[in-house]
């Protein structure tokens, strides 16, 4: 069954470093999504990206946040200077797209820690 | 704006009891998904059910079963003869607008289910 894969599944970083999240969606879906749960907190919507480009985000996706898609498998998510609060685990999802389809398939998560 | 509540945030029962998840949501849309989402121990989210604003009918898959009522704005998820491998968080959430099919998830805090063996 196909799958979203997250890398890495454990992140360590130190305060203001850039740290790089990578997630390949399934294979023919065109929507992809970044969220994020805080510890023992509810799952928190960053941004969303369909057609190579932002179709909407948070108010927490700041600046300092970014999404790519690089080639025609990887979405990944870079947090430029990461503080303390952005330790949290981070979800990818991704959905086919089509016309009434939005069930959105998540990854196993990357937690990220910032110390 | 949408919000979604899940009041419970803490369900215990013993192995075969029937436990009934409550999920209320708030949207001015007249489009919109709801959803239920379990996320086990292992942390992953695994969608369970979905159901649209025109839907109404309810189900029962299995040992799920779902129960959408508008007027009251909510769409509750009971589990019949649980498992221990029920034990999970529970996630309610909801999509709604024009691109509806697609467009953020808005989830709620989560109910934590034990069952006990």
């Amino acid at each position: 069954e196909p799958e979203v894969t997250q890398t890495p599944s454990h992140q360590v970083t130190q305060m203001g470093q850039e740290v790089i999240l990578r997630c390949v969606p399934i294979s023919n879906h065109l929507y992809f999504y970044w969220y994020r749960q805080i510890l023992g907190q509810k799952v928190e919507f960053l941004v969303s990206f369909y057609n190579n480009e932002i179709s909407e985000k948070s108010e927490i996706f700041d600046d300092q946040f970014s999404v790519e898609r690089p080639d025609g498998s990887n979405f990944t998510l870079k947090i430029r200077s990461t503080k303390l609060e952005d330790s949290a685990m981070y979800f990818c999802a991704s959905s086919e797209g089509t016309s009434g389809q939005n069930i959105q398939y998540f990854g196993a998560g990357t937690r990220l820690s910032v110390l | 704006a949408q919000k979604v509540t899940q009041a419970q945030t803490e369900i215990s029962v013993v192995e075969k009891e029937d436990v009934t998840l409550d999920c209320v949501y708030e949207t001015r849309d007249t489009t919109y998904y709801l959803f239920w989402y379990k996320q086990p121990p292992s942390g992953e989210l695994v969608f369970l059910i979905r159901r649209n604003s025109f839907d109404e009918q309810n189900e029962i898959s299995g040992r799920y079963s779902w129960n959408f009522q508008k007027s009251t704005s909510s769409f509750n998820f009971t589990i019949t003869a649980s498992q221990v491998v029920d034990s999970a968080v529970y996630f309610c959430a909801l999509s709604e607008g024009y691109t509806g099919a697609n467009s953020k998830l808005t989830f709620g805090k989560g109910i934590t289910l034990s069952v006990r063996p």
